[in-house]
């Protein structure tokens, strides 16, 4: 199966900052990845498809990048809503879905 | 609206099978769509269990496959999950969710229920 690796696993930053986090494949997935915010007790987001697709309603403030088994998510200027977990996930037709470990970003 | 809602017993004891059905309104499971399960036991990560297709073939997670068995009823448009041989390390929130199967979508969870919290425990 294919392993996702994300890093940091906690990130500090403060309200206004640029933050990026990283998410690595154990083989290539083309862009088929995704980005997830999840807060505590609450389901995963959607934020981002496709690896640089923004999803509908979802601030401009979030983007991501990449292709192969390197991919980002960056978040121009942190708002106070944006503390949370976020999780990276591939998608593989033959060897299925998984996803990344996860991020926790806190306020610093 | 798609929404989708889980639910089953909150306390299983080792060695018995888990069993969740998530009921789904707003869209119909027969028009489409893959229908997942996926789980995050208490402090960590997600982890996905399998889907299903609204025609009923199904792929799992490998490290679960021998464990797991999900299934549709279209006529009560709800999807369950059946997970035999429960022990402690299954305890989780299970989530169910519809995953896309079109496009730049494909693969992505874009709709998910609240979660239900399974515990396993004597």
């Amino acid at each position: 199966d294919i392993q996702m690796t994300q890093s940091p696993s906690t990130l500090s930053a403060s309200v206004g900052d640029r933050v990026t986090i990283t998410c690595r494949a154990s083989q290539s997935i083309s862009s088929w990845l995704a980005w997830y915010q999840q807060k505590p007790g609450k389901a995963p987001k959607l934020l981002i498809y496709k690896a640089s697709s923004l999803e509908s309603g979802v601030p401009s403030r979030f983007s991501g990048s990449g292709s192969g088994t390197e991919f980002t998510l960056t978040i121009s200027s942190l708002q106070p809503d944006d503390f949370a977990t976020y999780y990276c996930q591939q998608y593989n037709s033959y060897l299925g879905i998984t996803f990344g470990q996860g991020t926790r970003l806190e306020i610093k | 609206q798609v929404q989708l809602q889980e639910s089953g017993p909150g306390l299983v004891k080792p060695s018995e099978t888990l069993s969740l059905t998530c009921a789904v309104s707003g869209y119909s499971i027969s028009s489409g769509y893959y229908w997942g399960w996926i789980r995050q036991p208490p402090g960590k990560g997600l982890e996905w269990i399998g889907s299903i297709y609204h025609s009923g073939s199904t792929y799992y997670n490998p490290s679960l496959k021998s464990r797991v068995t999900i299934s549709v009823d279209t006529s009560k448009n709800q999807f369950s999950l059946k997970l035999s041989s429960v022990t402690a390390a299954d305890t989780a929130v299970y989530y169910c969710a519809r995953q896309c199967d079109y496009g730049d979508y494909e693969g992505v969870f874009d709709y998910w229920g609240q979660g239900t919290l399974v515990t396993v425990s004597s």
